[in-house]
């Protein structure tokens, strides 16, 4: 069954500091894996999007990078900002197109 | 930038009613893909379209139908209401057939309360 997982569920971090967030897959066959910003209540806002050849892709103060041999991927924010508080979902697509979305992490920011 | 327009922001319903949300997509974007997202929840993914035509189907019920139009904006037509169905429903286009990768842009959905 394809499926997306991410880890963790939720975290809170200080303002300025760095977290890292995980994303592990079994999708197969794999087209491209995306990580998209939620704010509460909005829609998906696109980071960062990747083949199968890509390993790493930055986006500001977002660096997504993927293991394409071990179906995993990271999520690594720099120098956190309260506004970075939302949630993170990462969404794999198979060669049909369809998106297969994990059930995100939640970010707090704090000051 | 022009995004994706969806309408409307909020609707309100009852149980057994009908409901048509419709989505505008980003200009030039010829595919339209609807999610439907519960409190807490992640976005499942109902229907597709590519061109005008279906291009993949999920989890959508048989009471629900959708269409894309030749201006290509889409229309999710939902009927005999139930309480279940009360959910932020996402629209997002893209650019080129659903297999390619291009990114998607999401509206900021319509909340669907049925009462």
């Amino acid at each position: 069954k394809n499926q997306v997982e991410q880890s963790p569920q939720s975290l809170i971090i200080l303002e300025g500091k760095n977290c890292t967030l995980q994303c592990n897959y079994t999708v197969s066959p794999f087209s491209n894996l995306r990580w998209y910003k939620q704010d509460t209540g909005r829609g998906p806002v696109s980071l960062t999007i990747m083949t199968f050849s890509e390993n790493t892709k930055s986006n500001g103060r977002y660096t997504a990078t993927l293991d394409a041999d071990t179906k995993q991927s990271s999520l690594h924010i720099t120098a956190s900002q309260l506004s970075d508080s939302a949630s993170y979902i990462c969404v794999v697509s198979g060669n049909t197109g369809k998106l297969i979305f994990g059930q995100g992490t939640t970010l707090q920011v704090k000051p | 930038a022009a995004g994706v327009i969806q309408s409307p922001r909020h609707l309100i319903k009852e149980k057994r009613e009908t409901a048509t949300l419709k989505c505008y997509p980003i200009p030039r974007h010829d595919t339209v893909y609807w999610y439907q997202q519960g409190p807490g929840q992640d976005p499942q993914f109902l229907i597709s379209f590519y061109e005008k035509m279906q291009s993949d189907k999920g989890s959508i019920p048989d009471r629900f139908s959708a269409q894309q139009f030749s201006d290509y904006h889409s229309e999710l037509n939902m009927s005999s209401l139930e309480l279940g169905d009360s959910a932020l429903y996402f629209c997002a286009s893209s650019l080129g057939p659903p297999a390619y990768n291009s990114p998607l842009h999401f509206g900021n959905g319509t909340r669907l309360t049925v009462t």
